[in-house]
């Protein structure tokens, strides 16, 4: 079935930029989605991708996406305390019906 | 975007009772209706898919006689959890898209812990 692989964490410094990796199985997923969830909230949708597009940017946001390599990456410049959180890939499977998630990567900012 | 909400947000309860959740779609269709769930530091598992007015369907290893969906309408989802135990204690969390949406809109999750 389909799978989407992220690392658990990534620490970055206060003003920096942080990149958050993610490779996934199905090729012919259509969209891909990159979700933020404080704590002990819901899930946020911050952007995603359709899969005939290379880069999307939206502010401090910006997406890439190697469909050759199945490979996903969400870049936050200029990375705030307020960017603490984890993130969430996810692609819209094949069959079009569900959604598919990564296991979430944790997003910690060191002064 | 959809607003969602759930209610309640945290519950408690003693084990072998029955705990209903709420999931509403406050400004939106929901035709399709989704439930997941969370373990601590986890991702989200997809419990069931629930289209308005018809039976849920189930991912597998879940089981339908213990975690009761009602979709009843385009706006209103529940979840049951009948003869609830520690084990069911987790992170709830509904979401709901429309048709042909590609976007699922995400509830803020309900916390429930059994006794």
């Amino acid at each position: 079935g389909e799978d989407v692989e992220q690392s658990l964490f990534l620490s970055v410094r206060e003003g920096d930029s942080s990149v958050i990796n993610c490779t996934y199985t199905d090729s012919s997923s259509t969209y891909l989605y990159w979700y933020k969830q404080e704590p002990g909230a819901g899930l946020q949708l911050l952007t995603y991708i359709f899969s005939n597009m290379d880069m999307k940017q939206d502010q401090r946001l910006t997406v890439l996406l190697n469909k050759k390599d199945k490979h996903l990456s969400l870049r936050i410049a200029d990375t705030q305390t307020g960017d603490s959180a984890i993130y969430f890939c996810a692609v819209l499977g094949s069959s079009a019906s569900k959604i598919i998630f990564g296991s979430g990567t944790r997003l910690s900012i060191r002064p | 975007g959809a607003v969602v909400s759930q209610h309640p947000s945290r519950v408690i309860c003693k084990s072998g009772t029955s705990v209903k959740i709420e999931c509403r779609s406050l400004d939106f269709q929901a035709t399709t209706m989704f439930w997941y769930r969370q373990f601590p530091k986890k991702s989200l598992m997809l419990m069931a898919t629930s289209n308005e007015g018809s039976k849920a369907t189930y991912e597998q290893g879940v089981e339908k006689d213990k975690f009761l969906i009602n979709h009843a309408s385009l706006t209103l989802s529940t979840l049951t959890v009948t003869s609830a135990h520690p084990e069911d204690s987790s992170f709830y969390i509904c979401s709901v898209t429309g048709t042909g949406d590609y976007e699922q809109y995400f509830g803020p999750g309900t916390r429930l812990t059994v006794t």
